[in-house]
């Protein structure tokens, strides 16, 4: 079974540019989660969906972070403008339902300059 | 204070010491506990799952809940170089599956 699929694995921009992440879900898996894991840091949800619906956004800083996940499947994850701090590995994960083992994909790391 | 504490690293062992790892937590909804382990470069992969109080074994990996004491802890035994890792515990309300995290701890095993 494959797994979860992110790209691009690394991303250097400078601040205020935009940037802009995808992910792959295990497939069958309707729970899509993305999260935010800053160095040092464990990871921190950004945000979740179940199917195409959003289930928690609550931590997601919305004034620059957007994501969709259209068709209940793959997923894209926005930051338009970046900033410094937001340079951290940004993960993605599914799981088949809620409250479901969440898989975690490997990743794509940021850096903002 | 955080809703899950973890107890700083990083934790240097030799091969085949036991090595513990502790979290403790604020928040009483947590129902659901979990550790992670996170190679580097790599996301975290869950080690075992808990749901009530008491201990749960897996091969090498022992997992421990103290819901009393808002308290889990993990043994290794018989580590090896490959368990070098970034150790992480995790929590679930129950109500949204949202995982919260601790810290990680990083362990390196000495061959």
């Amino acid at each position: 079974e494959a797994g979860v699929a992110q790209s691009p694995r690394y991303k250097i921009i400078e601040k205020r540019q935009s940037v802009a992440f995808w992910c792959n879900p295990i497939s069958g898996h309707a729970t899509l989660y993305w999260y935010q894991q800053i160095l040092g840091q464990g990871p921190k949800l950004l945000i979740q969906f179940q199917n195409n619906g959003v289930v928690d956004d609550s931590q997601l800083p919305k004034d620059r972070f957007s994501a969709e996940r259209l068709k209940g499947v793959d997923s894209t994850l926005k930051i338009q403008p970046a900033k410094l701090e937001d340079s951290a590995v940004y993960l993605c994960a599914s799981s088949l339902g809620l409250v479901e083992t969440q898989y975690f994909g490997p990743g794509t790391r940021l850096l903002v300059l | 204070q955080k809703e899950v504490e973890q107890d700083p690293g990083p934790l240097s062992v030799p091969e085949g010491a036991i090595v513990s790892l502790n979290c403790t937590y604020s928040n009483s909804a947590f129902q659901y506990f979990m550790w992670y382990r996170q190679y580097s470069r790599k996301g975290p992969e869950l080690l075992m799952y808990t749901y009530s109080s008491g201990n749960k074994e897996d091969g090498r990996f022992t997992a421990q809940v103290d819901k009393s004491s808002k308290y889990i802890s993990s043994f290794i035994r018989d580590s090896q170089p490959s368990d070098s890792a970034t150790y992480l515990c995790a929590m679930i309300s129950g109500a949204n599956s949202k995982l919260t995290f601790g810290k990680g701890i990083t362990l390196s095993v000495r061959p």
